[in-house]
């Protein structure tokens, strides 16, 4: 079946490390997207990227980093920047930026 | 910036229909207007999208306003499984002058 994948479910990361979460999708979709998540907060956007090797900064892009080198695949990387990183991170997909998303399940981080 | 606002909480009951407002008060003649559900601990589910005319899918329907600036998320008759943050979104653009913004959410809570 088609779809998004996020690994893993739950990361931990020591403080003043970077970390990378993973975001595949088999969907053939062109534009991908990292959101973070707060209680209370909604979804606010990090990075998006509307086609291989090309990508935008979105609302809060401070303290992350992205690359886009294949269609399926679009990494994000929590940078020893970032300094309030636990947060519930989702990966999404579309056919294109006005189309609808498909999200993975997310990645909870927490700092130890 | 984008504005897109919405009530934090509602209540239905069973069976019953659900109006959803959103308010869109920066929205531009090009932005679509999306509606999403989630579920605790996962990813956001697409219900529906729409620009200008109201629009029917199996699982809703979206009324816009004809100056845009709000629209409506209808559930014909509210099921216990339809309890989940609903999120209203506009998107528009392309490429660096992409823009995307996500409401906070309505909880809404469906009573037997």
């Amino acid at each position: 079946d088609g779809g998004i994948t996020q690994s893993p479910k739950y990361l931990f990361r020591k403080e003043g490390q970077n970390v990378t979460l993973s975001c595949e999708q088999n969907l053939n979709h062109d534009a991908m997207y990292w959101y973070r998540q707060d209680p209370g907060q909604g979804l606010r956007l990090i990075y998006y990227s509307q086609i291989v090797n090309d990508f935008q900064k979105g609302d809060i892009a401070e303290g992350y980093s992205v690359s886009r080198e294949k269609k399926e695949s679009f990494p994000l990387t929590v940078t020893s920047a970032q300094k309030n990183p636990t947060a519930f991170y989702l990966c999404a997909s579309s056919r294109g930026g006005t189309q609808p998303q498909h999200f993975g399940d997310g990645t909870r981080l927490s700092i130890l | 910036d984008a504005k897109t606002t919405q009530p934090n909480s509602m209540e239905s009951n069973e069976e019953e229909p659900v109006h959803l407002p959103c308010n869109h008060s920066t929205i531009s003649g090009t932005d679509y207007i999306h509606w999403y559900r989630q579920l605790p601990s996962q990813g956001p589910e697409y219900v529906i999208h729409g620009l200008t005319s109201n629009v029917n899918n199996r699982m809703a329907s979206l009324a816009i306003a004809e100056d845009r600036k709000s629209s409506t998320l209808i559930l014909h008759r509210a099921t216990l499984r339809d309890a989940a943050v609903y999120y209203c979104m506009q998107c528009g653009g392309t490429g660096a002058n992409s823009k995307l913004t996500f409401g906070k959410g309505i909880t809404l809570s469906v009573r037997p």
